[in-house]
């Protein structure tokens, strides 16, 4: 079955410049995650989303925001880019109930450098 | 701030030893742990999971799980060039989501 996709896989923008990025899990998958992946700092949670409803969030400045639709596709915008936020951008979906965890899948990532 | 620690290496093993891989973690009410490795320039694949004390093998894969010291760790039997990745331990936090330590890069000398 297809893997978690996450598109596009390259952007480049301009700092103070807003960009959205889509994830579409795996079938069957309603919970989907996004971490930030930096040198430096490793994966960072951003936030996490459970049929169309946020379940959690990460410490991240209010610019980052997420979404989930009701196909369980998310996106995740962040708003006035700063150099900083120059990162890898990774989505995860996961299929857990009560009591299974089967951990994440993630996405190929999106590859974000702000000029 | 929960917490997951990792000795970041490099580790450097020959080929067909054993490495092993430590982690810490700082919640105690954790009870899913988990290890991915990435290769560079790619995305985490998860590679192992563990929700009781004691040893989980699967294939050259071991993880183990110490809830009492708070450890868990991986082993890898008979290392291969291609398992030179960095490894990453993940806890499930008590909100829900996964935490991360910041990796274990490993390099596999033939």
């Amino acid at each position: 079955k297809a893997g978690v996709t996450q598109t596009p896989r390259y952007l480049i923008k301009t700092r103070g410049q807003q960009v959205t990025l889509s994830c579409s899990p795996i079938s069957g998958h309603r919970s989907v995650s996004w971490y930030q992946q930096t040198p430096g700092q490793g994966l960072q949670f951003l936030f996490e989303y459970f049929s169309e409803t946020q379940r959690n969030k990460g410490n991240f400045p209010g610019r980052f925001s997420g979404r989930q639709f009701s196909n369980s596709r998310s996106e995740m915008n962040v708003s006035t880019l700063e150099l900083g936020d120059s990162a890898l951008y990774l989505c995860a979906s996961s299929l857990r109930t009560g009591r299974d965890d089967y951990g994440y899948t993630f996405g190929s990532g999106t590859r974000l450098t702000v000029v | 701030q929960k917490e997951v620690e990792q000795n970041s290496g490099p580790l450097s093993v020959p080929e067909g030893a054993i490495a092993s891989l430590n982690c810490t973690y700082s919640d105690r009410v954790s009870q899913s742990f988990f290890w991915y490795r990435q290769y560079s320039g790619k995305s985490p694949e998860l590679i192992m999971s563990i929700y009781s004390n004691g040893d989980k093998e699967d294939g050259r894969f071991t993880a183990q799980l110490n809830k009492a010291s708070q450890y868990v760790s991986l082993l890898i039997r008979d290392s291969q060039p291609s398992d030179s990745a960095t490894y990453l331990c993940a806890v499930r936090g008590s909100q829900g989501n996964l935490i991360f330590g910041k990796g274990t890069k490993l390099s596999v000398k033939p």
